[in-house]
């Protein structure tokens, strides 16, 4: 069972769609991570957040600490969000950080 | 600000060559994580250093890997000999301390013939 469970893992999606990527976790943490990953890119981090919700620009993050549950929502999605999106946390024992295996986002014009 | 700067951007050898990455973190970041990401897959650590020191290193294969951070600053990691399931992209990250925000460097993609 993988600490980190993220979906859906392919999403296809049309321009200006409202998208929602999953992201749940077993272990304890302190913060969670949203990373985005475009084809052939680097790793930009999107968001580091340990409660509540986060805003920046069309993308929100939230996090539930109580459920284990991270949620990364898109609005009026556009084609260059398409990305591999992915979820990470650090384990509060040990000195690991746990990935989720990613959600492809392709967003069609 | 410059990111966090990797070299050589693409890499391809045959397999029981040697092969060695380099990682320049952003400047004061103490924290610099290697990460290997295979296609479709997200990444896995497989070693951190805090300063010059290697505090996380269990998912290091020792057989092959190894890395070093002397001065505390940039860092290297080599394979040798590579194998042929050694092929991915092989990614350094920094932070300032650990569980805080990880900067990506843009990889290295490595292809062992």
């Amino acid at each position: 069972k993988n600490e980190v469970e993220q979906s859906p893992q392919n999403l296809t999606a049309q321009e200006g769609e409202f998208i929602t990527i999953n992201c749940s976790y077993s272990v304890g943490i302190s913060a969670l991570h949203w990373l985005q990953q475009h084809p052939g890119g680097g790793i930009v981090s999107l968001f580091m957040l340990s409660s509540g919700k986060k805003k920046h620009g069309r993308l929100i993050a939230t996090i539930n600490i109580q459920e284990k549950h991270s949620s990364l929502h898109i609005t009026a999605s556009h084609p260059r969000d398409s990305a591999v999106y992915i979820c990470a946390v650090p384990v509060n024992t040990g000195n690991q950080f746990y990935f989720g295996t990613g959600t492809s986002l392709t967003v069609i014009p | 600000e410059a990111g966090v700067v990797q070299s050589p951007r693409y890499k391809i050898i045959e397999k029981k060559q040697p092969v060695a990455f380099w990682c320049n973190p952003i400047s004061g970041h103490n924290t610099l994580y290697w990460y290997l990401q295979n296609l479709g897959q997200g990444p896995e650590l497989l070693i951190r250093y805090e300063n010059e020191e290697a505090v996380d290193d269990s998912q290091l294969p020792k057989d092959r890997f190894s890395a070093e951070r002397l001065k505390g600053v940039d860092s290297t990691l080599k394979i040798q000999p590579a194998e042929l399931g050694d092929s991915a992209v092989y990614l350094c990250a920094s932070s300032l301390g650990y569980r805080d925000e990880q900067f990506f460097g843009p990889g290295t993609r490595l292809t062992v013939l």
